[in-house]
């Protein structure tokens, strides 16, 4: 079965910590994506990579890093410098050819307390 | 830039009445424009696209969505509400060529027995 896959879906942490949340996809997409989403403010692209080794900023990428090592994979880190981190993320990937329609997966919610 | 208006972030309906959901665009050059729907804690789901074929577009689950041009609205409708049809829904817009999609800020639809 051809999907994305982000884990863990819930995740604690302390204040001052940096943590990686996960995205794994199969689907054989080239390019990858990562969301910040918050209650009535719609999707914000934090991150988004069209090929292996490159990735760009999107509109909120302040405390926030990426790597892209792999095709299938996409890790996100929200680092200690995120002023606001508490949010639910969201990885996508898009298909070749049809780069604008974009397939999510589950999503992580992250807590900083 | 482009952006997406979503007027709202709520609106109710009765269980078997019509669905309107508004969602208006911003560019002077038609761009491709989707519609997502997002179930609690969950990710996104593609419901349908318009990528400048019909203008009338059907989508999964009874869902369909007009393009028009002269008006610069995607609006979504469904004859015929459904329990399951209670969920929140996301308008999203991209310019042609573009790896990039700008999203509204959702609406969330409530279903009423």
């Amino acid at each position: 079965d051809g999907g994305i896959t982000q884990s863990p879906k819930y995740l604690f942490r302390k204040e001052g910590q940096n943590v990686t949340l996960s995205c794994e996809q199969n689907l054989n997409h080239d390019a990858m994506y990562w969301y910040r989403q918050d209650p009535g403010q719609g999707l914000r692209l934090i991150y988004y990579s069209q090929i292996v080794n490159d990735f760009q900023k999107g509109d909120i990428a302040e405390g926030y890093s990426v790597s892209r090592e792999k095709k299938e994979s996409f890790p996100l880190t929200v680092t200690s410098a995120q002023k606001n981190p508490t949010a639910f993320y969201l990885c996508a990937s898009s298909q070749p050819g049809l780069r604008n329609e974009q397939y999510f997966g589950p999503g992580t919610r992250l807590t900083v307390t | 830039a482009q952006s997406v208006t979503q007027l709202g972030s709520h609106v109710s309906v009765s269980e078997g009445a019509l669905v309107l959901l508004r969602c208006n665009y911003s560019s002077s050059v038609p761009p491709y424009l989707f519609w997502y729907v997002q179930y609690p804690n969950q990710g996104l789901q593609l419901l349908l696209k318009y990528t400048s074929a019909a203008t009338l577009v059907k989508g999964i689950n009874g869902f369909e969505a007009e393009f028009k041009k002269s008006e610069t609205s995607f609006h979504l409708t469904k004859p015929s509400a459904h329990m399951s049809d209670a969920a929140e829904y996301f308008c999203a817009v991209s310019d042609r060529g573009s790896e990039k999609l700008v999203f509204g800020k959702g609406m969330k639809l409530t279903v009423n027995p």
